[in-house]
């Protein structure tokens, strides 16, 4: 396999359900990022990895939390999400920072629904 | 704060050209890039500018303008192909990707 991919495609979920969005990359990339596609509205950047360590975390609730296990494996864990969290979750992975941040590769998405 | 604002829709016809404007303030700047999303698929890097003039790479331009704040991505000979969301985002001076909303581009024949 080569690029960046995810991990279910599609995924209903209830609000008390817990479930986890995985992303793998094979591009050899340093840093990994998770980001919120809302229909007609901008992506918004989660969180940012870069060597397994977190750099950012842009105020997302406590509900969304990540997880690093090396360079090439992320992980977004899901509990008690609302209807709002509805939405297409990117991830994504670039060449290390700072340099070749705005270059990003990204996976197929995952298609989350909250019911 | 930081935005950036580019149309929300446009439509063109196929074999003509097509200009998508893009305007940002962010905290500092470090590029404008360029990206393509089609329908339920992944956005891909199109273009990256760093510094004022227009970069070429074949049927699709960028250009930066950075004392106005302002890009535009021209294509060229469209093709139906070539129908797609065209996202524009700023670099800001963390190194992060300030995103606009995107340009849905309508090819008709």
């Amino acid at each position: 396999e080569t690029g960046v991919t995810q991990t279910p495609r599609h995924l209903v979920m209830g609000m008390t359900n817990k479930k986890s969005l995985k992303c793998e990359q094979h591009l050899g990339h340093n840093a990994m990022y998770w980001y919120k596609q809302s229909a007609k509205k901008p992506l918004e950047l989660m969180f940012v990895y870069n060597f397994k360590e977190q750099t950012e975390n842009n105020s997302v609730p406590s509900r969304f939390s990540p997880e690093c296990p090396n360079s090439s494996h992320l992980f977004l864990h899901l509990h008690t999400l609302q209807p709002e969290d509805s939405a297409l979750y990117l991830c994504a992975s670039s060449q290390d920072l700072p340099d070749r941040a705005g270059e990003a590769f990204f996976g197929q998405g995952t298609r989350l629904t909250v019911v | 704060g930081q935005n950036i604002d580019q149309p929300t829709e446009m439509t063109a016809t196929e074999g003509a050209i097509v200009q998508i404007n893009c305007t940002y303030q962010t905290s500092g700047f470090n590029g404008l890039f360029w990206y393509q999303q089609h329908a339920g698929e992944a956005p891909t890097f199109l273009s990256y500018n760093v510094l004022d003039g227009l970069e070429e790479k074949g049927r699709f331009s960028s250009f930066l303008s950075r004392s106005k704040g302002y890009s535009y991505l021209l294509l060229k000979e469209l093709q139906m192909k070539d129908s797609a969301s065209y996202l524009c985002a700023a670099l800001d001076s963390n190194y992060q990707l300030i995103w606009g909303a995107g340009t849905k581009l309508i090819i008709k024949p």
